[in-house]
């Protein structure tokens, strides 16, 4: 157990579909990211928030969208995905992006089907 | 971003023998991270090694940096089949470089019983 858990572990959507990942952190971490994980493909990272505020935006789609209401909660809005959005979306947290040694400490992540 | 390369792609042994893995990276770091990834689950840290720093262990993990070849390996010794895993390098840089902490494509490897 990382302390980051991620819901729910496995989701279907149709294309049309609005869905949500959520992401919770019992660290007390200030800074959150979203990355995802395609097959045979790097981890790319989408998002990063530091104490709630967006600090980067990996030039990630518009149906995509990001919400950090507190430092303990990030949610991955999704709408009208493609069928190539199918991926692991992980989730991350670590204690603030401007320490030197940071570590990451991820949940078990979403496998999303994008039918 | 700072990216860590890994090498190489994927590693089979027998259970017992050492394992070797390699990262290599092209502007200057702060400090260099492993982390453990088994199949669809997230990834884990294992251990942290600074650029100041030439050599570090954590159990049967053993962890190089040389910052005049910008390269550092991942020895695990008396592999073990829970071991099986991929395994990443992340690069951490300070200055602008904070939060775009990106890993490379990893090493995946398979200790055979």
């Amino acid at each position: 157990e990382t302390g980051v858990t991620q819901t729910p572990r496995h989701l279907v959507m149709g294309m049309t579909n609005k869905k949500s990942l959520k992401c919770e952190q019992h660290l007390g971490h200030n800074a959150m990211y979203w990355y995802k994980q395609s097959a045979k493909k790097p981890l790319e990272l989408m998002f990063v928030y530091n104490f709630k505020e967006q600090t980067e935006n990996n030039s990630v789609p518009s149906r995509f969208s990001p919400e950090c209401p507190n430092s303990s909660h990030l949610f991955l809005h999704l709408h009208t995905l493609q069928p190539e959005d199918s991926a692991l979306y992980l989730c991350a947290s670590s204690q603030d992006i401007t320490r030197i040694d940071e570590k990451l400490f991820f949940g078990s992540g979403t496998q999303l089907s994008v039918l | 971003s700072q990216q860590g390369e890994e090498d190489p792609q994927a590693l089979s042994i027998q259970e017992g023998e050492n394992a070797t893995m390699n990262c290599s990276y092209k502007t200057s770091i702060n400090n260099l991270q492993w982390y453990r990834q088994n199949s669809g689950r997230g990834l884990v840290h294992l251990i942290l090694i600074r650029s100041n720093e030439r050599e570090k262990h954590s159990g049967r993990l053993r962890v190089t940096l040389d910052t005049s070849k910008k390269s550092s390996s991942l020895l695990i010794t008396a592999s073990r089949a829970a071991d099986t895993a991929s395994y990443f390098c992340l690069c951490g840089a300070g200055g602008t470089s904070y939060g775009k902490l990106t890993f490379g494509q990893g090493t995946i490897l398979t200790v055979h019983p």
